[in-house]
């Protein structure tokens, strides 16, 4: 069973303040996804990668960064957060060719910007 | 502009009934249809797709149908149960480089008893 876990599952914090969120895969997938879902919009991509280093924008990229650090560990970070940041995060991987259109989810961090 | 297009928001069922989700899209370059389950306080999980060269794909109670003509397909729940509740995404990708899936805005399914 593919396996992706994010931490941590609950944050608050200020605006302006600094927030990292975590996802680790032990799928041995090259493709990793962090996205946002908030009610009315359903689930938008913010950043994702094909393998270590490497960065690709998603849709919703303003306000974020992400890093690759390894083929298991991929980060988001709010330098600045905002409340409009306040939101579902959820992070994906996925293998590649034809596995590569099939995600595998985290449980998700609920980010909450005060 | 969105791309990816879910009807009902909501959709409420009795126990035994058929639920239809529907879902439409824009970008003729979309190939790859999965639907995405996902039930309160857990990540979505891929419950079935299908490929545009198919006009039906199977799995069990759940069965999608795909008119790649007028850019639309539904997901039908036969013998729907009360297990089924839960929110349906329905995404789209094309076979580009990326493989980057876009998702609708999902059907929140109520199924009661």
């Amino acid at each position: 069973e593919a396996a992706v876990t994010q931490s941590p599952r609950n944050k608050v914090t200020v605006t302006g303040g600094n927030v990292t969120l975590s996802c680790r895969q032990t799928n041995s997938h090259n493709y990793m996804y962090w996205y946002r879902q908030d009610t009315g919009h359903g689930l938008r991509l913010i950043h994702y990668s094909y393998g270590a280093g490497n960065l690709q924008i998603g849709d919703v990229p303003d306000g974020y960064k992400a890093t690759r650090t390894t083929q298991e560990d991929f980060f988001l970070l709010l330098e600045l957060a905002s409340p409009s940041q306040t939101s579902l995060y959820f992070c994906a991987s996925s293998g590649t060719g034809g596995g590569a259109r099939w995600l595998y989810f985290g449980s998700g961090t609920r980010l909450t910007v005060l | 502009q969105q791309q990816v297009r879910q009807s009902p928001q909501s959709l409420t069922v009795w126990e035994g009934e058929t639920a239809i989700l529907n879902c439409s899209y824009e970008n003729s370059a979309f190939d790859y249809f999965p639907w995405y389950q996902q039930f309160p306080g857990e990540g979505p999980a891929l419950l079935i797709a299908i490929r545009s060269v198919s006009d039906k794909k199977e799995d069990g109670r759940f069965t999608i149908f795909f008119n790649k003509r007028e850019k639309k397909l539904s997901l039908h729940i036969t013998d729907s149960q009360p297990g089924d509740s839960a929110t349906y995404f329905c995404a789209a990708s094309n076979g580009g480089s990326n493989y980057k899936l876009t998702f609708g805005k999902g059907t929140l399914l109520t199924v009661t008893p």
